[in-house]
């Protein structure tokens, strides 16, 4: 069973449209990201989240917007899509590992296509 | 400011010969770095990571990394490719501290030729 899953996995929606990209895990990991993935670009972070109380804006979190509705449920939504979201986008996961925090582990993405 | 740069965006080797994926990273501290592997249609998944211990850092499906501070490079080798190693590799650093923000280069292409 996968630890880190995400709703849809492929998405073609119209400009103007609202869409949920929806992350889940069962890591039990307090902390929670974003990232989105262009050719090119490698992946960078949209937003990320330590726990429900505590969201924060990555590189990139302009025309997008998360909820963290529960420890084991973050969010991504676009309000009003645009053709330049269009993207593989990538939830991840972090725990605590020892004192720190490190590695971060990848839900399998969602393609999302804005016409 | 923590960065990658990944000096190759595609790299292409015969089965059987070594690879060679570069890396240099830049860093205020001693950083964490990763090395990430994404197949076609798949998500990323963890090759192997440096996190001040050992600077030879010994992966998964025989991949290693040597961290080397005086080059500041994390470069990614493999003695003898093989077919199923062709993906796009990712040279991530971590900006540490609280935050544990990832840091990713843009990404080299391994192609492996027959």
């Amino acid at each position: 069973d996968a630890d880190v899953t995400q709703t849809p996995r492929n998405r073609i929606t119209k400009t103007g449209k609202r869409i949920m990209l929806e992350c889940s895990q069962t890591k039990g990991h307090d902390r929670m990201y974003w990232y989105r993935q262009d050719p090119g670009l490698g992946l960078r972070l949209i937003y990320y989240s330590f726990d429900v109380k505590d969201i924060n804006k990555g590189e990139i979190s302009d025309g997008y917007s998360v909820s963290r509705q529960a420890q084991a449920k973050f969010s991504l939504s676009l309000e009003s899509a645009i053709p330049n979201q269009t993207a593989l986008y990538f939830c991840a996961t972090s725990g605590l590992a020892g004192s720190s925090y490190n590695e971060q582990f990848f839900g399998p993405g969602t393609r999302l296509t804005v016409l | 400011a923590q960065s990658v740069t990944q000096l190759d965006s595609h790299v292409s080797v015969s089965e059987g010969t070594p690879v060679l994926l570069r890396c240099n990273y830049s860093s205020s501290y001693s950083p964490s770095l990763f090395w990430y592997v994404q197949h076609p249609n798949k998500g990323l998944q963890l090759l192997l990571k440096y996190t001040s211990a050992a600077t030879l850092v010994k992966g998964i499906n025989g991949f290693e990394a040597e961290f080397k501070k005086s080059e500041t490079s994390f470069h990614l080798t493999k003695p003898s490719a093989h077919m199923s190693d062709a993906a796009e590799y990712f040279c991530v650093v971590s900006s540490g501290g609280a935050t544990n923000k990832l840091i990713f280069g843009t990404g080299t292409l391994l192609a492996v030729q027959p």
